[in-house]
């Protein structure tokens, strides 16, 4: 059982607009950045958004992260099939001194 | 541009040292900057943060509660490499393990392994 919660599965049509929703406490998302990740099939996990609301070069604008108190966001605008994957949210918890993964959103593009 | 380069063997008796090493290229394991990371990945699909290894003024470690009496993480300065020993290996260890790399002042884990699938069966 994680300690940061997400929805397991998410889905959209192409063009639409989605959120992913990871829910913590104060030990870890309301005292620290959160990051966001995104597993292609058979791939590694790859940086989608660091710092809360940061992204790494090349991520597309279409890809923002928010926070507020313990939970946090990942919003993709403008879907494409190509963003059909899992999509992982991570902090550092400060009660358990290590890094957290939330469970995990498959995302289904319709 | 940064490389992870995993290897290890992908079956592990029961009971018996899980040993997975990351060649590193493009960086430095000895980086002030940067912080080494061990991540897997069950079955079921979670990832699962093990543990760090960094150097600052010395060498720190720091170790996921789940795996903490049971693991190692060593950086080899000479080989430019580091290295995860999970010990006391059941089948529910079986996982996809990968290497990482983290920029400490951003805390993203920017660049990572390929990968390794190791199974704890006898």
């Amino acid at each position: 059982q994680s300690v940061l919660t997400q929805p397991p599965s998410a889905s959209g049509t192409p063009g639409q607009r989605v959120t992913i929703s990871c829910s913590g406490s104060s030990s870890n998302i309301g005292n620290n950045f959160v990051y966001w990740y995104q597993q292609l099939p058979g791939t590694a996990p790859k940086p989608l958004i660091y710092r809360n609301n940061q992204r790494p070069s090349g991520v597309p604008d279409r890809f923002s992260g928010s926070k507020s108190g313990t939970s946090a966001s990942l919003a993709i605008s403008g879907l494409r099939s190509e963003d059909e994957a899992d999509y992982y949210c991570a902090v550092w918890d400060d009660s358990l001194s290590s890094r957290v993964f939330g469970g995990g959103t498959k995302l289904t593009v319709l | 541009q940064v490389q992870l380069q995993q290897s290890g063997p992908g079956l592990v008796e029961p009971s018996q040292t899980l040993s997975l090493t990351c060649d590193i290229s493009g960086d430095s394991v000895s980086s002030k900057s940067a912080a080494w990371n061990w991540i897997r990945q069950s079955p079921s699909g979670g990832l699962e943060w093990l543990g760090r290894t960094y150097y600052r003024s010395r060498l720190y470690n720091d170790y996921g509660d789940s795996v903490k009496s049971r693991i190692t993480i060593n950086p080899d300065t000479s080989r430019n490499q580091f290295s995860l020993q999970l010990n006391s290996v059941t089948p529910e260890d079986t996982a996809i393990y990968y290497c990482a790399r983290e920029i400490t002042a951003i805390g993203s884990l920017d660049y990572w392994g390929q990968g390794t699938l190791v199974t704890v069966s006898s």
